[in-house]
């Protein structure tokens, strides 16, 4: 099985600021990875897919590069409502696992 | 709009066995590949089970193999989870999730999910 390691495991940031968050894989997925946000008691919401792909609605603050094993998720310009909790997910091959998320909290 | 609307989740005793249920609703069910991925207490999300838009294709987490069965009925716009010999470990928040994929093979990314069944394994 193909292994998803984030970084950090969590975060504390203020409203306005760019957030990076690093996803490997144990071996190569090409383009196939994905990002979701969790926030606290809701379902996952999809963000990225494809490493790049911005999902529908999706605001375009979030964007998603990489390709191979190393993945990032930025967030530009960090907004209220992102604080929650971060994914990302292999669909490369089964079975699709996910990283063990990044937490991005309120400094 | 997209709905998935998970039910049958409770309190079961190990060993035993729960059904769980996902209604969807605003899309062609019997088009898409769908999956159950679940997520612990606390924890991190794990996919479990996934079939294909026909029910001829299905694939299992390996720790689930043997003892889930994961179905579908087209002409009633559900999924189901068939889950036997349940351990403690299988406690966890189950969801329904949508694959976009309509082709013959999944993509393996979720776009719509419910809002999850909580299934609790405990004497």
């Amino acid at each position: 099985d193909i292994q998803m390691t984030q970084s950090p495991s969590s975060v504390s940031a203020s409203v306005g600021d760019r957030v990076t968050i690093t996803c490997r894989a144990s071996q190569g997925i090409s383009s196939w990875l994905a990002w979701y946000q969790q926030k606290p008691g809701k379902a996952p919401k999809l963000l990225i897919y494809a490493a790049s792909s911005l999902q529908s609605g999706v605001p375009s603050r979030f964007s998603g590069s990489g390709s191979g094993t190393d993945f990032t998720l930025t967030i530009s310009s960090l907004q209220p409502e992102d604080f929650a909790t971060y994914y990302c997910q292999q669909a490369n091959s089964f079975p699709p696992g996910f990283g063990g998320g990044t937490k991005v909290e309120i400094k | 709009e997209v709905q998935l609307v998970e039910s049958g989740g409770g309190l079961v005793q190990p060993g035993g066995s729960l059904r769980l249920s996902c209604a969807a609703s605003g899309f062609t069910f019997s088009s898409y590949w769908m999956s159950w991925v679940r997520q612990a207490p606390g924890k991190g999300l794990e996919w479990v089970a996934n079939i294909k838009q026909d029910g001829s294709e299905k694939y299992y987490v390996d720790s689930v193999k043997g003892r889930f069965t994961i179905s579908r009925d087209n002409a009633k716009n559900s999924l189901y989870l068939q889950m036997n010999s349940l351990r403690a470990e299988d406690t966890a928040v189950y969801y329904c999730a949508r694959d976009p994929s309509q082709s013959s093979g999944p993509r393996l990314e979720f776009d719509y999910w419910g809002q999850g069944t909580l299934v609790t394994v405990s004497s």
